[in-house]
């Protein structure tokens, strides 16, 4: 059962666009959700969260939007840089109880100069 | 502030044989994950503590897995005896918890090989 799931694997932006990564989620209970970043032979690195009490969340050239009732979410990279080009995650939590952070499959993002 | 530390980086081991990963996470969270990422997928939650209890095991081989957190601090994990499928990058993470609203820190992993 995958709670969460980002159905694209991979995505090419040219460098200097806007690149838009996607998210969604099948559990009505989730109320944080959280992107990481990760490059190759590290661990992922939180990027940015947004609470279900938001739709809207904006750190610099990242920007998270939250759509409860599609139960989706998408980041936005603007503009985008070649240090962007990692593997993206979206992740989701209830904030009550065990708050059991569950991963989507993530999206591979190539900046191309 | 130290982040998550793992070890070993690498291990290679043959089937049938055991493995242990020792985490230690950061100095005051009370929550620590320990996460399977097979290539191509996403993290998958083995099991969660909060402080030298355990939260979550669901997703755990209990036949073959087994994890304990010592004093509340420090982690191992280990699988007796290895599978191929074992192979994979076993991710530590840990948060404070303090609200809930507050983000894991990853250790760098440990890529598992199991020929």
């Amino acid at each position: 059962d995958q709670q969460v799931k980002q159905n694209s694997p991979s995505l090419s932006v040219q460098e200097g666009r806007i690149s838009i990564l996607n998210c969604d989620y099948t559990n009505s209970m989730f109320d944080y959700f959280l992107w990481y970043k990760k490059y190759p032979a590290e661990g992922p690195t939180f990027l940015i969260s947004i609470s279900s009490i938001k739709d809207k969340n904006e750190d610099g050239r990242f920007t998270v939007f939250l759509n409860k009732s599609a139960k989706h979410l998408s980041l936005h990279i603007v503009p985008s840089q070649p240090g962007d080009s990692a593997v993206y995650f979206c992740a989701a939590k209830k904030t009550q109880g065990a708050q059991k952070l569950v991963f989507g499959q993530g999206t591979r993002l190539t900046i191309n100069p | 502030e130290a982040g998550v530390a793992q070890s070993p980086r690498y291990k290679i081991i043959e089937k049938r044989q055991s493995v242990a990963f020792w985490c230690n996470p950061i100095s005051g969270h009370a929550t620590l994950y320990w996460y399977q990422q097979i290539l191509g997928q996403g993290p998958k939650l083995l099991i969660q503590f909060q402080n030298n209890g355990v939260v979550d095991d669901s997703q755990l081989p209990k036949d073959r897995f087994s994890a304990e957190r010592l004093k509340g601090v420090d982690s191992t994990l280990k699988i007796q005896p290895a599978k191929l499928e074992d192979s994979a990058v076993y991710l530590c993470a840990s948060s404070a918890a303090q609200k809930g609203r507050d983000e894991a820190f990853f250790g760098q992993g440990t890529r598992l090989t199991v020929v």
